[in-house]
């Protein structure tokens, strides 16, 4: 167990829909990383939060957003959703955005759009 | 951007023999390099990382090499066990501000009886 929590584990909906995503980080860090794990296009860094802050950003969608609020969890929001986006969702987590911080990841949420 | 590839993308070893996943990366400015095994159902899990100022680094049967010269790092595992047996990604991280990781594309490790 990394100590990153994610809810829910499973989501199911329509396409058009919008999701969120929920993710606590470990206690005490600071940084909170989402990543996308599809069939054809592996693990991919979506953006990066630090502190509440934006601190990078990857290959998101406009469609796509994310939040981190005060007591640090981070929200990614999924909106017009499409056939393409389902996928695995990861939150990751570390303590600082420093240059070779170690990121611990969530278990996941599996979204899937019909 | 940085590109990171890894090799192979299947792996068949048995149990009690060594195996090897090489990665290589493309942006010489990465300097953190970690490793990821990812089970059926699970979310990633770190088993093992070097940076870029050290050439090797061993943690009981896992064990990663470095080289900075030629962009590509390695892991060794030793005395497979049917436990070992899940998805491996390596990753590279340039660092900086902000630290996210580029991936490769995983091997699939298969350890059997």
């Amino acid at each position: 167990d990394s100590g990153v929590t994610q809810t829910p584990k499973h989501l199911i909906t329509a396409t058009g829909q919008r999701v969120t995503l929920r993710c606590s980080p470990r206690s005490g860090d600071l940084s909170v990383y989402w990543y996308q794990q599809s069939l054809d296009q592996g693990l991919q860094f979506l953006i990066q939060y630090y502190n509440g802050e934006e601190r990078a950003k990857g290959n998101i969608l406009e469609r796509f957003s994310a939040q981190q609020f005060p007591d640090l969890h981070s929200e990614l929001n999924l909106s017009s959703l499409e056939l393409g986006d389902s996928a695995l969702y990861f939150c990751a987590s570390s303590v600082l955005a420093g240059d070779t911080d170690t990121q611990y990841f969530g278990p996941g949420t599996r979204l899937t759009v019909l | 951007g940085e590109n990171v590839e890894q090799h192979p993308s299947t792996l068949s070893v048995q149990e009690g023999d060594s195996a090897v996943i090489k990665c290589t990366y493309s942006d010489s400015a990465s300097n953190y390099f970690p490793w990821y095994k990812q089970e059926l159902g699970k979310g990633p899990q770190l088993i093992i990382d070097i940076r870029s100022n050290v050439g090797e680094k061993k943690d009981q049967r896992i064990a990663v090499t470095l080289n900075k010269t030629a962009k590509h790092f390695s892991l060794h595992i030793t005395e497979t066990q049917p436990e070992d047996s899940a998805v491996y990604f390596c990753a590279a991280s340039i660092g900086g501000t902000a630290s996210k990781l580029t991936f490769g594309t995983g091997t699939r490790l298969q350890v059997t009886l």
